[in-house]
């Protein structure tokens, strides 16, 4: 098992270009989960995904959306990437929404800077 | 709201020097509480939770204790080694808001030999 998988590793941006952050996780988890990591500011969570077909905002949702395309794939998009947006991001999930037994499992991340 | 906050790093440590992390939170109800790990260039990954009060996580020798009278879940090891350099992340994970994860700022830890 791969586990959570990220593409693309690293992404370089112009302020105002757009991009899809992908993710796909191979453990039949119903929810799924995009975080941005900021130093001195741990990771906050962006929006998140309990089921196939609902998506909701978590902390910082401003400037992102998010598509659920099927149960394996949660993607975030960028429509006019600000420099605010340079960040690691991070996909998770978890077997289930509201059990808060369930850990969640991370992926290794995309390195974003926007310019 | 609910929060986690965590000592400040970085730490350094000899190796073999024992390592406590600490770790206090505010939430609204009966939160888990976890400690993630990540090395460097790497995503997170868990060390160790627990899902009521009093309950004892524990991992690769790192143990942690669920206190609900001080909210707090303080990350201990008896003797660390250089393979333990890496960042330490608390977090609470709540069921009312979907099992979100709230995380501390991480505390860097750097052991030498």
């Amino acid at each position: 098992n791969a586990g959570v998988t990220q593409t693309p590793k690293f992404q370089v941006l112009k302020t105002g270009q757009s991009m899809t952050l992908q993710c796909a996780q191979d453990m039949n988890h119903n929810s799924m989960y995009w975080y941005r990591q900021d130093p001195g500011m741990g990771l906050r969570l962006i929006y998140y995904s309990a089921s196939e077909g609902t998506t909701d905002k978590g902390e910082v949702p401003n400037g992102y959306n998010v598509s659920r395309l099927n149960k394996r794939e949660f993607s975030l998009r960028l429509e006019s990437a600000a420099p605010s947006q340079t960040s690691v991001y991070f996909c998770a999930s978890s077997e289930m929404a509201y059990s808060t037994d369930n850990e969640q499992f991370f992926g290794p991340g995309t390195r974003l800077t926007v310019l | 709201g609910d929060s986690v906050t965590q000592m400040e790093g970085p730490v350094t440590l000899s190796e073999e020097a024992f390592l406590t992390i600490n770790c206090t939170y505010t939430a609204t109800g009966y939160p888990s509480l976890f400690w993630y790990v990540q090395y460097p260039g790497e995503g997170l990954q868990l060390l160790l939770k627990a899902t009521k009060a009093d309950d004892k996580g524990s991992n690769k020798g790192f143990e942690a204790t669920y206190r609900k009278e001080t909210t707090s879940f303080h990350l201990e090891k008896g003797s660390v080694q250089v393979s333990d350099s890496a960042v330490y992340f608390c977090a609470l994970s709540l069921r009312r808001t979907g099992n979100q994860f709230y995380f501390g700022t991480g505390t860097s830890l750097t052991v030498i030999p």
